[in-house]
């Protein structure tokens, strides 16, 4: 079965940084592209970085770019977002998703977990 | 690229057969994915490249479209599709989701 499980969310003031991680499992972590999407509260769904199996490649929206940095360690089959200088409008639910193979979409998600940033 | 869903929402008696409407503001052939998701859970995806079904979703959804205009359509609601829906196109970075069509119990 496959498991996506997101940490490392929490209350953190504007400027500051924080670090989320999804630990994955029930799957071959290293053949798949990972993702991270968020929600703020009462909105809809945005894409935030998505990283390429190996880690050789990362994207990103402008509205993150520069800031956030996504990265994977496969032999732990985990993967990261790193969140520097954090705005009150990166308050959202974050999701760890899994990009089909080969594809554009996101087959399976995690629960989410929150981040709120103010002060 | 932006994808622009209708209605925001939708009322519907149980039983009834709806469409979903996503357009994209230029074409992005049949990369165009559908998602659901219901309070307080992850989204979930019911169709992906505009028609091809995802094992263990229900044949009442389906999904067609090309180019800038898609469609979700559910064949007879049943009281567990009450949930918003999203689209979402990977015809390029970044990747977009349309805002979302809640579906909800007239």
């Amino acid at each position: 079965e496959v498991q996506l499980v997101e940490s490392g969310g929490g209350l953190v003031q504007p400027g500051r940084s924080l670090k989320l991680s999804c630990a994955a499992s029930g799957f071959t972590f290293s053949s798949f592209p990972m993702a991270w999407v968020r929600q703020a509260p009462k909105k809809g769904l945005e894409w935030v970085a998505s990283i390429s199996s190996g880690g050789g490649g990362t994207y990103y929206p402008d509205s993150v770019k520069g800031r956030f940095t996504i990265s994977r360690h496969n032999p732990k089959s985990t993967l990261y977002l790193q969140m520097d200088r954090l705005r009150s409008e990166d308050t959202a639910s974050y999701y760890c998703a899994r990009h089909a193979v080969g594809a554009g979409y996101f087959d399976y998600w995690g629960q989410g977990v929150m981040v709120t940033v103010s002060s | 690229i932006m994808l622009t869903q209708s209605p925001t929402t939708l009322s519907v008696t149980p039983g009834e057969s709806i469409s979903l409407s996503c357009r994209a503001s230029q074409s992005i052939s049949t990369n165009l994915h559908w998602y659901q998701q219901k309070p307080n859970e992850s989204p979930r995806v019911l169709i992906k490249y505009a028609s091809q079904s995802i094992s263990g979703i229900p044949s009442r959804f389906s999904g067609s479209g090309s180019g800038t205009d898609f469609t979700l359509n559910i064949n007879r609601v049943e009281p567990e599709d009450f949930s918003v829906y999203y689209c979402q196109q990977s015809n390029s970075w970044p990747r977009t989701f349309g805002g979302g069509t809640k579906l909800e119990l007239k």
